[in-house]
């Protein structure tokens, strides 16, 4: 069954840096795509990058390019988000998502990253 | 990018009755390789993960009650709760994956009347 297990939530100051982490079992890891999905508080889902099954290829929401950085390790089965220069409306919780449908959860249950002053 | 409208942003039912949420994308989702829509439904409740309940388009997630279906295609969306219970009360979005540049809908909150 697929697993995904989000870590490296923290509070962080405006203009900090954070790096997310996501740990990821039950599936093949270096086959297939993957991506983070944050949610304000009180607001809907927000898509906010996804990167290659080979880390090749990697695409962002206009409100994280050049701040955000996605990366993955393939050896280690982990995804990462490096998140610098933060703003306050990157308060959220942040999912690690895939595509992979029918073998468990799809998304992880998410970690929290608050930035305030 | 693909914009996911959803339709109502809410919604009242009485247990029992059918609920019914639709989705529009701003462009066709059917992949015409494979004939699939890159469409996905998602139920949250508050505290909570985003739940899958249905994938492409109208295949339904292991251990989600039958009560829940979704269909349609190219554009146009559906998820239908036959037969709403007090437990399906949640807020429901729907997704598209055609691109890698994943879009939701803004989500439609169920409530019992």
């Amino acid at each position: 069954e697929v697993q995904l297990l989000e870590s490296g939530g923290d509070s962080a100051q405006p203009g900090g840096s954070l790096r997310l982490s996501c740990a990821a079992s039950g599936f093949t890891f270096s086959s297939h795509a993957i991506g983070w999905v944050r949610q304000a508080p009180g607001k809907g889902l927000e898509w906010v990058s996804t990167i290659s099954s080979n880390g090749i290829h990697t695409d962002y929401a206009d409100s994280v390019k050049g701040r955000f950085t996605i990366s993955r390790d393939n050896s280690k089965n982990t995804l990462y988000l490096q998140m610098n220069s933060l703003r306050a409306e990157d308060t959220a919780i942040y999912y690690c998502a895939t595509t992979i449908f029918g073998v468990g959860p799809p998304w992880g249950k998410g970690t929290t990253v608050t930035v305030s002053s | 990018d693909i914009v996911m409208t959803q339709s109502p942003d809410s919604l009242a039912v009485s247990l029992g009755e059918r609920a019914t949420i639709n989705c529009k994308s701003s462009q066709s989702i059917l992949y015409s390789s494979n004939n699939q829509n890159y469409l996905a439904w998602y139920q949250q409740k508050p505290g909570q993960a985003p739940k899958l309940l249905i994938y492409w388009a109208s295949t339904r997630e292991s251990g989600v009650p039958d009560r829940f279906s979704g269909s349609g295609s190219a554009t146009d969306f559906t998820l239908t709760i036959s037969s709403l219970q007090a437990e399906d009360v949640a807020l429901y979005y729907c997704q598209q994956y055609f691109t890698t540049r994943w879009t939701f809908g803004q989500g439609t909150k169920v409530e019992i009347k």
